[in-house]
């Protein structure tokens, strides 16, 4: 595909509930970015990846949350034991090396019910 | 955590006004400064972008000012139509690492 695809769209997920939200880069970006929007506010950084390795990890909110990469393209954020205040959009973006126009998919909306 | 702060939250203008959305960061690090686009159920979108070497770049009708010694930048909307109206993002990064964001502006340009 020509950009950045993110599925699901939305998922609804019972307080307790694991999920995994999956994203598609741009091909042959080697960055790879998620993000958490809540409503109204703007995208919080969460985790980095460069190819397979993530660099950078420091937004991640709590150990309940997991992300990977593992064959350098196709990335999944996993979230444990879904709680209300993990209800947000989540972005995932992707650049190539050494440039910084990052490309965002359309996001995945999790309500926690 | 918010180390990109962003004002006005919200702002109206007439079609055919400037529309003037305003940041400011903390971290010197920080080389790339861009403004995103966003629109209801869609991810952002990259507006425009500058770094820290020129004080002004414009393309079309948008225009960044960029102040390092005040760690401050902006972005004019010249001529606001109402397909502009959306929410705007600036955010900062480092090369190649993470972007961060501020908290948006919601721009209504009335016909």
């Amino acid at each position: 595909g020509a950009g950045v695809s993110q599925s699901p769209r939305y998922k609804v997920a019972k307080r307790g509930q694991d999920v995994a939200l999956r994203c598609d880069p741009i091909s042959g970006h080697v960055s790879l970015f998620w993000y958490q929007q809540a409503l109204g506010q703007g995208p919080e950084f969460l985790t980095y990846f460069q190819n397979e390795a993530q660099l950078d990890k420091s937004g991640l909110p709590s150990d309940r949350f997991f992300a990977e990469r593992p064959e350098g393209s196709v990335s999944t954020l996993k979230i444990q034991r879904t709680q209300q205040e993990d209800s947000a959009v989540y972005l995932c973006a992707s650049s190539l090396l050494g440039t910084t126009e990052a490309f965002f998919g359309q996001g995945t909306r999790l309500t926690v019910v | 955590q918010q180390q990109v702060k962003q004002s006005p939250q919200s702002l109206i203008v007439q079609k055919g006004g400037i529309s003037i959305i305003n940041c400011a960061y903390e971290n010197t690090a920080f080389d790339y400064f861009p403004w995103y686009q966003q629109f209801p159920g869609k991810g952002p979108a990259l507006l425009i972008a500058i770094r820290p070497d020129v004080s002004e770049k414009k393309e079309g009708r948008f225009t960044i000012s960029f102040n390092k010694s005040a760690k401050q930048f902006s972005l004019h909307i010249m001529d606001s139509q109402p397909g502009d109206s959306a929410t705007y993002f600036c955010a900062a990064s480092r090369l190649n690492n993470d972007m961060r964001f501020g908290a948006g502006t919601r721009l209504t340009v009335k016909p």
